[in-house]
C-alpha cells in the first residue's frame, strides 16, 4: 500500500530563517510527486510536480528536490505569507492520489 | 477563469437525509476526483473518474456515490449521510490522469451531519 508520511507536522521560523519539510514515500511506481500549499479554509494549491529521483524546481522562495525516498521542500528567508499547511502527494501504479497529512508552517515576523 | 466550482460551500444536514455536492470545471479535464479532508488524517481520496462514465472508487469510498454523466461535472452523492460523514470535502480536476498533470482543486464543502 502506498503510503506518503511528512515531517514535522508543525514549524515555526522566524522571518528569514530558511528550514526544510520533509515528505518520505513508499509507492510502486511512482509516477509524480506532488506540492501542494493549503491556506486556512481553501482548497490545496499546486506547487510543483517531481518525477525521477535528482530532480529539483524552484518556484520563489520554495526549492522541491526529490530523492528515490524523499522529497523535500527547501524555504529560503521565509516571509509571513509562507505560512500555511504544505501537503505532499504521490501517484503510483494506480489512478490514487496519495496525501500525506501535511506540515503546518508558520512564519512569524 | 479556469476554475473547479462546489456548491454547496456549506451545509448542515441530519442523518438519513439524502444529499448531493456538486462539482463542475470548465477546463475540459478528463480526470475528476472527491476528497474529504479530516483533522489528523489528511486528504483522503473517496472516488475518482478518468473520463465520461468511468468512475473507480478511492480509499475511502463506503456512504458514498459518484456519476459522471458529462465532462464537466462529477457530483458526490450521500444517500443516507450519517455523522461520521461531518467533514471538509474538496472536488478537483486535472487534464488527464496518470501523475502527469497536477489537480486543481475546488474551494471545498463543509459538511455537518447531526
Amino acid at each position: 500500500e502506498d503510503q506518503v508520511t511528512q515531517s514535522p507536522e508543525a514549524l515555526r521560523l522566524q522571518e528569514g530563517e530558511s528550514s526544510s519539510l520533509n515528505c518520505s514515500y513508499t509507492v510502486s511506481g511512482l509516477r509524480g510527486l506532488f506540492w501542494y500549499r493549503q491556506d486556512p479554509g481553501k482548497g490545496p494549491e499546486f506547487l510543483f510536480t517531481l518525477y525521477s529521483a535528482g530532480e529539483e524546481k524552484e518556484k520563489e522562495r520554495l526549492k522541491a528536490t526529490l530523492t528515490k525516498k524523499e522529497s523535500f521542500l527547501h524555504i529560503t528567508a521565509p516571509k509571513p505569507e509562507d505560512s500555511a499547511t504544505y501537503l505532499c502527494a504521490t501517484q503510483g501504479g494506480s489512478e490514487k492520489l496519495v496525501f500525506g497529512k501535511g506540515t503546518k508552517l508558520t512564519v512569524n515576523p | 477563469e479556469a476554475q473547479v466550482t462546489q456548491n454547496p460551500r456549506y451545509l448542515i444536514t441530519v442523518t438519513g437525509k439524502k444529499l448531493t455536492v456538486t462539482c463542475s470545471q470548465n477546463m475540459n479535464h478528463e480526470y475528476m476526483s472527491w476528497y474529504r479532508q479530516d483533522p489528523g488524517l489528511g486528504l483522503r481520496q473517496i472516488y475518482y473518474s478518468m473520463n465520461v462514465e468511468v468512475t473507480d472508487k478511492g480509499d475511502v469510498p463506503e456512504g458514498y456515490k459518484v456519476s459522471r454523466k458529462e465532462k464537466r461535472n462529477f457530483p458526490l452523492i450521500l444517500e443516507s449521510p450519517s455523522p461520521n460523514q461531518t467533514s471538509l470535502y474538496f472536488c478537483a480536476s486535472s487534464l488527464t490522469g496518470g501523475g502527469e498533470n497536477e489537480q486543481f482543486f475546488g474551494p471545498g464543502t463543509r459538511l455537518t451531519v447531526l
